[in-house]
Order: structure tokens, then C-alpha cells, then sequence
């Protein structure tokens, strides 16, 4: 089973700051690396596939890099709808297996 | 517009089962894999089981093989998860989710399944 680490566990972040979210995969998924959000009390919305492509109706204030073992998040200028919770996913091995979560939280 | 509606879930005792269905609606089905995902409380979520958009070809996490079984119906747009052997540890939200097709495009709401005596 491939192991996914995200870093940090919490971001504390000023309203128009950038965010940088770091996750590592325990062997090479490729660009298979998934980003999703979850706010609270909600399902989790994806954000991100193979590593840097949008999903549909991200805002370009999102963006993805890496391949490999080693992934980052970026978050351009945080809006108030940005503090959540983000998880990445590779999804190039079964079972699929999710990161344990980087909250994005208000300074 | 893509909707997955999940039902089913409960409060059971360790040991018993339960059925999870998830109806889709907005898409074409049969063109999908699909599969759950649940979250247990606090914590990332765990992909349980999948299925190819034929049903054919079906994973699951070890920590559900041989005690649960995933089934699509493509006449209906329904997905089932049959939950035996239920233990306090699958005390969990699960989602039902579309995989485009692998990474997780859409997600249900959730239903909560609570294994406690």
C-alpha cells in the first residue's frame, strides 16, 4: 500500500496570503496525485488531477506541481471560502490511499 | 447536473449487517466506474471498494475483504455495499462516488453507519 504524507498538519494563513500544501507519496505514483477540498460538514469536493490540471470550475487561484513522490498545493491569495481541510490522493495503485489532511486555518 | 444519493446506513451492533444503496442520477451510469470512500470521524477519507463501469472488475480495502461486497445495478443507476461481520471500526460516513476514472470527480452527501452495542 502506498503511504501518502502531507505537510504541514495546520497552515495558519492571513486572507489574501499564499498557501503552499506539500504531500509525498512512500514510492513514485507518477502524476497520478489527486487534491481535494473538504469544508466543514461537507463531502470533499476534487480539486485538482494528475498532479496540475484543474477540475471543473477551480478558480486559477489553485494550482498543482510534482511528480514522482513529491506534490504541492498552491494557493495563491486565500479567500475566506479557502480555509478547509485539503487531502491529496494518488490514485495510481489500488488502494487508492489518501493523505491524513492539511487544514488550512485563519491567522 | 451529477447527483449520487446514498441510504441505508444506521446504527448496528458489532457483528451485524447493514446495506448502503446509492441512487445516481445526471450522468450516464453504465460509462462509469464507481465505488465508497468513507471517513471515520476526525479523520482522512479511505477508499473501501470499486467497480469498473461493467461491474466486472471490483476492489476492496483489506480492511473490508471478505466481509463486504460491492454490486451496481445499470438498469437502475444503483450502487449497493453489502456490510457484513460489522465491526466498531467501520464506524465511518460513507460516501458513494463517481471516478473518472480513477480520480473522485463527484461524492454523495454521505450516510452514517455507527457499529456500537
Amino acid at each position: 500500500e502506498i503511504v501518502m504524507t502531507q505537510s504541514p498538519a495546520t497552515l495558519s494563513v492571513s486572507p489574501g496570503e499564499r498557501a503552499t500544501l506539500s504531500c509525498w507519496a512512500s514510492q513514485s505514483v507518477g502524476s497520478k496525485l489527486a487534491w481535494y477540498q473538504q469544508r466543514p460538514g461537507q463531502a470533499p469536493r476534487l480539486l485538482m488531477y494528475g498532479s496540475s490540471t484543474r477540475a471543473t470550475g477551480i478558480p486559477a487561484r489553485f494550482s498543482g506541481s510534482g511528480s514522482g513522490t513529491e506534490f504541492t498545493l498552491t494557493i495563491s491569495s486565500l479567500q475566506s471560502e479557502d480555509f478547509a481541510v485539503y487531502y491529496c490522493q494518488q490514485y495510481n495503485n489500488w488502494p487508492r490511499t489518501f493523505g491524513q489532511g492539511t487544514k488550512v486555518e485563519i491567522k | 447536473e451529477v447527483q449520487l444519493l446514498e441510504s441505508g446506513g444506521g446504527l448496528v451492533q458489532p457483528g451485524g449487517s447493514l446495506r448502503l444503496s446509492c441512487a445516481a442520477s445526471g450522468f450516464t451510469f453504465s460509462n462509469y466506474a464507481m465505488g465508497w470512500v468513507r471517513q471515520a470521524p476526525g479523520k482522512g477519507p479511505e477508499c473501501v471498494s470499486s467497480t469498473s463501469s461493467d461491474g466486472r472488475t471490483t476492489y476492496y480495502a483489506d480492511s473490508v475483504r471478505g466481509r463486504f461486497s460491492f454490486s451496481r445495478d445499470n438498469s437502475k443507476n444503483t450502487l449497493y455495499l453489502q456490510m457484513n461481520s460489522l465491526r466498531a471500526e467501520d464506524t465511518a460516513l460513507y460516501y458513494c462516488v463517481r471516478a473518472a476514472p480513477y480520480y473522485l470527480d463527484n461524492w454523495g452527501q454521505g450516510t452514517l453507519v455507527t457499529v456500537s452495542s
